[in-house]
């Protein structure tokens, strides 16, 4: 399976802040690659599409890029509304898969 | 917009079967356009898929999860507009927050559940 690792896990930032999370699959997954955000007590929302297609509704602060095995999430401006873990997700191959997380603090 | 809604028994005993199941609404689980997919996250953990279902019943589940293997099942209620998930043998490993989703064309999950939370307690 793919194996995707995030970095870092956990990220205090403060507001306006630009934030930048990595996403690493342990094989090319090509644009295959997914970004969503999960705040407590919440099922997650879909941010970012192939790697990087906004999906409807998404604030423009949140972008994606990447491809092949190297991916980022980058949220321009961070508001406090942002606080939550991200996930990436890929769908290159079965069985899906999801990174681990990182949390987003706002200081 | 499509709507996904998880519903079963929030306490399950071991050993018995963990049943859920999710009612779609604004969409129909017999289009060819999209997947239905269970996802579960372990308290405090990461999301882990557990399988998807297509509208001509076809089904696949993690072999990565060698501790669902053999017990799980994704089915499809079409005449309800529903799918479910049956896990049995349950143990106190099995306890998490269960999610269904509809995934665009077997691919991302597109819209989810809110998610219902199984405890596996005697």
């Amino acid at each position: 399976e793919v194996v995707l690792t995030q970095s870092p896990d956990f990220q205090s930032v403060t507001p306006k802040e630009k934030v930048t999370i990595t996403c690493r699959a342990s094989q090319s997954i090509g644009s295959s690659l997914h970004w969503y955000q999960q705040k407590p007590d919440q099922s997650p929302k879909l941010l970012i599409k192939y790697a990087s297609q906004s999906f409807s509704g998404v604030p423009s602060r949140f972008s994606g890029s990447g491809s092949g095995t190297d991916f980022t999430l980058t949220i321009n401006s961070l508001e406090a509304e942002d606080a939550a873990t991200y996930y990436c997700h890929q769908s290159s191959s079965l069985p899906r898969t999801f990174g681990q997380g990182t949390k987003v603090e706002i200081k | 917009q499509v709507h996904l809604q998880e519903s079963g028994p929030g306490l399950v005993k071991p050993s018995q079967t963990l049943s859920l199941t999710c009612t779609v609404s604004g969409g129909s689980i017999s289009s060819d356009t999209y997947y239905w997919s269970w996802i579960r996250q372990h308290p405090g953990k990461a999301l882990e898929w557990i399988g998807n279902i297509f509208y001509s019943g076809g089904a696949y589940y993690n072999p990565s999860i060698l501790s669902l293997k053999s017990r799980v099942t994704i089915s499809l209620d079409t005449s309800k507009n529903q799918f479910s998930l049956k896990l049995s043998s349950v143990t106190a490993a099995d306890t998490a927050v269960y999610f269904c989703a509809r995934e665009a064309g077997g691919s991302y999950p597109d819209y989810w559940g809110q998610g219902t939370l199984v405890t596996v307690s005697s």
